[in-house]
């Protein structure tokens, strides 16, 4: 049973373009999350979706970011016209049921020059 | 606002012995506690929880403690070995969170 596949596993942008990171969650799981964390600093929660459905958005920043989890294929984090302070790690963890222990993939180490 | 809060920024542990991980919060609607460990460029692993019914649960060398009137849980680690070195986050949630609310992490170091 294969784990939460994230990817790409590195992605550099150049400022103003736009980066789109995947998350395959774990079989079976149907809620997916999508954390930030920034050097020295722990994991801030960003989104939380269930299948074709924002659940809670709380965490992600009104412009720019925007996610979704379609019916068919893997959830997408889209960060249009990076910033230098985008530079982070994002990762994504996936659980069978609201509240129950999250699983996460490896990361997407996102870098903006 | 720091919900959970991890005050040792690392710690360091003779191997053989018992790691103590401290982790204390602030929301007392929090119901739900997990420890992650996470190695550096890999995501966090799930280590063990606790609901807010329980006091103790224990998986192997693994303990977590919860004192709900303190509003602090803790991570035992016996006996510690050299593949415990790894950022140790808590993590909580509980109430109308959804989301889990993290520490800012305890590295801990095994020295041989």
């Amino acid at each position: 049973n294969a784990g939460v596949m994230q990817n790409p596993r590195h992605l550099v942008r150049r400022r103003g373009q736009e980066a789109r990171l995947r998350c395959s969650p774990m079989k079976g799981h149907s809620h997916v999350y999508w954390y930030r964390q920034l050097p020295e600093e722990g994991l801030k929660f960003m989104v939380y979706l269930q299948k074709e459905n924002i659940i809670d958005e709380s965490g992600m920043p009104k412009e720019r970011f925007s996610a979704e989890f379609p019916k068919e294929g893997p959830s997408i984090l889209r960060i249009q016209q990076v910033v230098r302070g985008d530079s982070a790690a994002y990762f994504c963890a996936s659980s069978p049921s609201a509240r129950s222990e999250q699983y996460f993939g490896p990361g997407t180490r996102l870098t903006v020059t | 606002d720091q919900q959970v809060k991890q005050n040792s920024p690392s710690l360091s542990v003779q191997e053989g012995r018992i790691s103590i991980l401290n982790c204390d919060y602030t929301n007392s609607m929090f119901d739900y506690f997990l420890w992650y460990k996470k190695y550096p460029a890999e995501g966090p692993t799930f280590l063990i929880s606790i609901s807010s019914i329980k006091d103790k649960n224990e998986d192997g060398r693994f303990t977590v403690f919860l004192n709900k009137s303190a509003k602090h849980l803790s991570l035992h680690i016996v006996p510690s070995q050299p593949g415990d070195s790894a950022v140790y986050f808590c993590a909580a949630s509980g109430g109308s969170n959804y989301q889990l609310i993290w520490g800012a992490g305890t590295k801990l170091i095994i020295k041989p």
